[in-house]
């Protein structure tokens, strides 16, 4: 029974390129929760999604980022146009249900993003 | 959005030693989980309180949720090499489903 998978491990980009994260949630999970996680720092939310549909945007930066959870395949974190500043590594956890009714959240080992 | 505030940010001793870090918020919380992440790795639940002045205990470890539901505190009794880690308290925002993430404590035990 695999746990939340996401590729790539670590993804080096040039500014000005794309990054393309994906996250497969645990079999039977519909609901996805994608973090951002700087050096010394906890987890900030970025974006909320189940199943063709985001839900909960607050966190993501207005421009350059978008989130999508297809009905079929992984869900997709886009940075677009990519700076110093998006270097950090990026989790992605799911759950069975909502998060706000104290489901347990399982995370996968993340996405170490590093911008050249 | 309600924040949770941590600390010690950073706390080293020795193994054999107790602890307590502590997770605080001048909002109610409905419950709290912890978390422990290990370098290169996503966190991993340890608990979630749900009640306040509940006390529960994992082991070595005893999560305490405060009787106003708006902190929490992780006791850990003889301090193991194993127990390193960044130790994170987080809680679900009203009105919504998202999780709010404290700062974190990073815990390092020395042999």
């Amino acid at each position: 029974n695999a746990g939340v998978m996401q590729n790539p491990r670590h993804l080096v980009r040039r500014r000005g390129q794309e990054a393309r994260l994906r996250c497969s949630p645990m079999k039977g999970h519909s609901h996805v929760y994608w973090y951002r996680q700087l050096p010394e720092e906890g987890l900030k939310f970025m974006v909320y999604l189940q199943k063709e549909n985001i839900i909960d945007e607050s966190g993501m930066p207005k421009e350059r980022f978008s989130a999508e959870f297809p009905k079929e395949g992984p869900s997709i974190l886009r940075i677009q146009q990519v700076v110093r500043g998006d270097s950090a590594a990026y989790f992605c956890a799911s759950s069975p249900s909502g998060s706000g009714t104290n489901e347990k959240l399982f995370f996968g080992s993340g996405t170490q993003l590093s911008v050249l | 959005t309600q924040l949770l505030e941590q600390s010690p940010q950073f706390l080293s001793i020795q193994e054999g030693e107790n602890l307590t870090v502590y997770c605080n918020s001048s909002s109610v919380f409905s419950s709290l989980q912890w978390y422990r992440q290990e370098p290169g790795e996503g966190p991993v639940l340890l608990v979630t309180v749900v009640t306040g002045g509940e006390v529960k205990k994992l082991k070595r470890l005893t999560f305490q949720f405060g009787d106003a539901r708006k902190d929490s505190s992780l006791h850990i009794t003889a301090a193991q090499p194993g127990d390193t880690g960044l130790y994170l308290c987080a809680g679900p925002n009203f009105g919504n489903e998202k999780l709010t993430f404290g700062t974190g404590t990073r815990l390092t035990i020395i042999p």
